[in-house]
């Protein structure tokens, strides 16, 4: 019954390689969002989508594309992986994302090491 | 832009004794403050914030957090700290740019000695 979701916990690839990371959640929230933590453990947003809808596109290179199938699944797609992508990729969701009382609630993460 | 510091990269305190993870903030508007924590390889679990009401929050695991709009700090505390504390404490503030997205401090270690 995990609220939020993420798959695999752990990616080791190649550099050059395509992967993709799977996030759901069963909250029944309408925003998801993508955050990446770094080496040292700080934390940015990359993507944020509404009901299936790209809100939120924090400069990330167009390597990264997320994807929305529906609004219970935000998945994440890397495309040419670069060493500099290594990091802990983290999922969450929120009940609508315009409320200023919304929590955030996170998934446990995805370890990506590229090599 | 709304930004969050947390001066401490590390906070030791032995257990039984209060414990202090200090953050402050920077907004334009009203600030909506939160506190996470992060366990070693887990994701982040919420544990409190501040929207509007009374300064002193109180939030799971038995911490709560002091809103001080002079100081503009919003500081996470917790009486006696327990050797199962240890963690890394995010505090984020909202960022009101359309939809909203959580901005965060860097993080503060908690070490909790026995």
């Amino acid at each position: 019954d995990t609220a939020v979701s993420q798959t695999p916990k752990y990616l080791v690839t190649q550099m050059g390689n395509d992967k993709s990371i799977k996030c759901e959640q069963n909250l029944g929230h309408d925003t998801m969002y993508w955050y990446k933590q770094d080496s040292k453990k700080f934390l940015k947003i990359m993507f944020s989508y509404n009901n299936k809808e790209l809100i939120i596109n924090e400069t990330v290179p167009n390597r990264f594309s997320p994807k929305s199938p529906d609004k219970a699944h935000l998945n994440l797609h890397i495309n040419s992986l670069e060493l500099g992508d290594s990091a802990v990729y983290f999922c969450a969701s929120s009940l609508f994302g315009t409320s200023v009382e919304e929590t955030q609630y996170f998934g446990p993460g995805t370890r990506l090491l590229v090599l | 832009a709304q930004s969050v510091a947390q001066p401490e990269d590390q906070v030791n305190v032995a257990e039984g004794n209060p414990l202090t993870v200090k953050c402050t903030y920077s907004v334009s508007g009203n600030p909506y403050l939160f506190w996470y924590v992060q366990y070693p390889n887990r994701g982040l679990q919420f544990l409190l914030k501040y929207i509007t009401g009374d300064n002193l929050v109180k939030g799971s695991y038995g911490f709560e957090a002091e809103f001080n709009k002079s100081q503009t700090s919003f500081h996470l505390k917790k009486p006696s700290a327990l050797v199962s504390d240890s963690a890394l404490y995010f505090c984020a503030v909202r960022d009101f740019t359309g939809f909203q997205k959580l901005v965060f401090g860097t993080g503060t270690r908690l070490l909790v000695s026995p």
